[in-house]
């Protein structure tokens, strides 16, 4: 992900909403990528992840997109809980590099009863 | 599977104090973990790639003095922050992998204050 140190974006939706989360990178050679949910004073939490050659995965409630030509990955969360208010951040891996995953600068979730 | 340990969760201490921090994978072996610094409202920070029976890799601008770190098991990777200054307040928190492109699992994290 594209980390630029600074505040955090913040999306805010109502409980019961879908929500999507989207995420940059800038590595055109990664091909796995990971979501995380972070909540406050945690470490972060494996969501998702999903490898180059697929463009969608499901999980419970989740969904990941991968758009490689536009280096683009989305987290799409159906009928959003007060439980998902936390941090994402997506992270991209290169095999071919260093297998250290670069994490994006994060989007801070709130659902609203 | 696959759960990561970190301890302390929060250590306040006065300036000059050395702080160690230790990360345990609980259930498998890592041969390399990972070190982050977070500061509020924005992203996990790499600082170092622990190494198990290896010198650790520090990423740019890390000082490698500063910031300690053994990796004598495989399971157990240590980072001391030596004579720790109110700067080096922050959120600390250690990851590790079971595998080449299997996500990274990661710690509590640890708050560390320093007064």
């Amino acid at each position: 992900g594209e980390s630029v140190g600074l505040h955090l974006p913040t999306l805010s939706v109502q409980e019961g909403d879908n929500s999507i989360i989207n995420c940059a990178y800038s590595n055109s050679a990664s091909d796995y990528f990971i979501w995380y949910k972070q909540e406050s004073g945690k470490g972060p939490q494996f969501i998702i992840d999903i490898r180059s050659n697929m463009d969608k995965r499901q999980g419970q409630r989740v969904t990941v997109l991968l758009n490689k030509t536009v280096k683009h990955l989305s987290l799409q969360i159906a009928a959003t809980q007060p439980g998902d208010s936390a941090v994402y951040f997506c992270a991209d891996v290169s095999s071919g590099g260093s297998y250290i995953p670069t994490f994006g600068r994060g989007t801070s979730l709130i659902v609203h009863p | 599977g696959a759960v990561v340990s970190q301890h302390p969760s929060r250590v306040i201490c006065k300036s000059g104090t050395s702080v160690k921090i230790e990360c345990r994978s609980l259930d498998f072996q890592a041969t390399t973990m990972f070190w982050y610094r977070q500061f509020p409202k924005q992203s996990l920070m790499l600082m170092a790639t622990s190494n198990e029976g290896s010198k650790a890799t520090y990423e740019q601008g890390v000082e490698k003095d500063k910031f300690l770190i053994n990796h004598a098991s495989l399971t157990l990777s240590t980072l001391t922050v030596t004579s720790a200054h109110p700067e080096d307040s922050s959120f600390y928190i250690c990851s590790a992998g079971t595998g080449v492109n299997q996500p990274q699992h990661f710690g509590d994290g640890t708050r560390l204050s320093i007064l």
